[in-house]
């Protein structure tokens, strides 16, 4: 069965500083792996996408296959980046998303 | 576009009664998924529905648990005879019947009901 796997339940960083959020995956097909984020007191919203190759507010995650992972990275934390940051995956086939626990990311001033 | 609505945002049960969530999903959106989140954990898929159609209910729990999506009116997902581990955030999310650039229906959340149980 797919698994979604964020080690860490909290990351504090300072302003400024680079920040990665860590997401690994297992599947035996071929998935595609999303980011969503919720701001406090406002509803899961989508972040991005690894098919679409985008960053969205300095945002960027690479696919790695080998590692299996699709962490999210920033160079330059912002203190509105302060939320909590979902990694989902969906089967090639289907169309249920399987979260991860999520990680709750805080940037001090 | 609203979003995504969800109601009640939240809602006090005893064990025993019966809880029901409404799901209105966004304007021309024709699938709606839910999802449960128990504290301090990610969410979890319950069932997916297209308008009158259960696609895939593999996360629903067999017995108390329901849902449907009439032609008309909301998405409701229904809960008899509750008990306090049902206490958790109930989270819709819809997305359009075509699929978009790069061949995926994004799903967008609705803002969540929170069911607890005393």
């Amino acid at each position: 069965a797919q698994r979604v796997t964020q080690p860490e339940k909290l990351l504090s960083v300072f302003k400024g500083a680079p920040v990665e959020l860590k997401c690994n995956y297992s599947y035996s097909g071929s998935p595609e792996l999303f980011w969503y984020v919720q701001y406090s007191r406002q509803r899961l919203q989508l972040l991005l996408r690894h098919i679409s190759r985008e960053s969205i507010k300095g945002f960027t995650a690479d696919l790695n296959k080998g590692e299996t992972s699709f962490h999210l990275k920033k160079p330059f934390a912002q203190e509105e980046d302060s939320a909590m940051y979902y990694c989902a995956l969906k089967e090639t086939s289907g169309s249920r998303l399987t979260f991860g626990e999520g990680t709750q990311l805080t940037v001090n001033p | 576009n609203a979003g995504v609505m969800q109601n009640p945002r939240h809602l006090v049960r005893r064990r025993g009664q019966e809880a029901r969530l409404r799901c209105s999903p966004m304007k021309g959106h024709s699938h709606v998924y839910w999802y449960r989140q128990l504290p301090e954990e990610g969410l979890k898929f319950m069932v997916y529905l297209q308008k009158e159609n259960i696609i895939d209910e593999s996360g629903m729990p067999k017995e108390r648990f329901s849902a449907e999506f009439p032609k008309e009116g909301p998405s409701i997902l229904r809960i008899q005879q509750v008990v306090r581990g049902d206490s958790a955030a109930y989270f819709c999310a819809s997305s359009p019947r075509e699929a978009a650039l790069g061949g995926t229906r994004t799903q967008y959340f609705g803002p969540g009901t929170r069911l607890l149980v005393l």
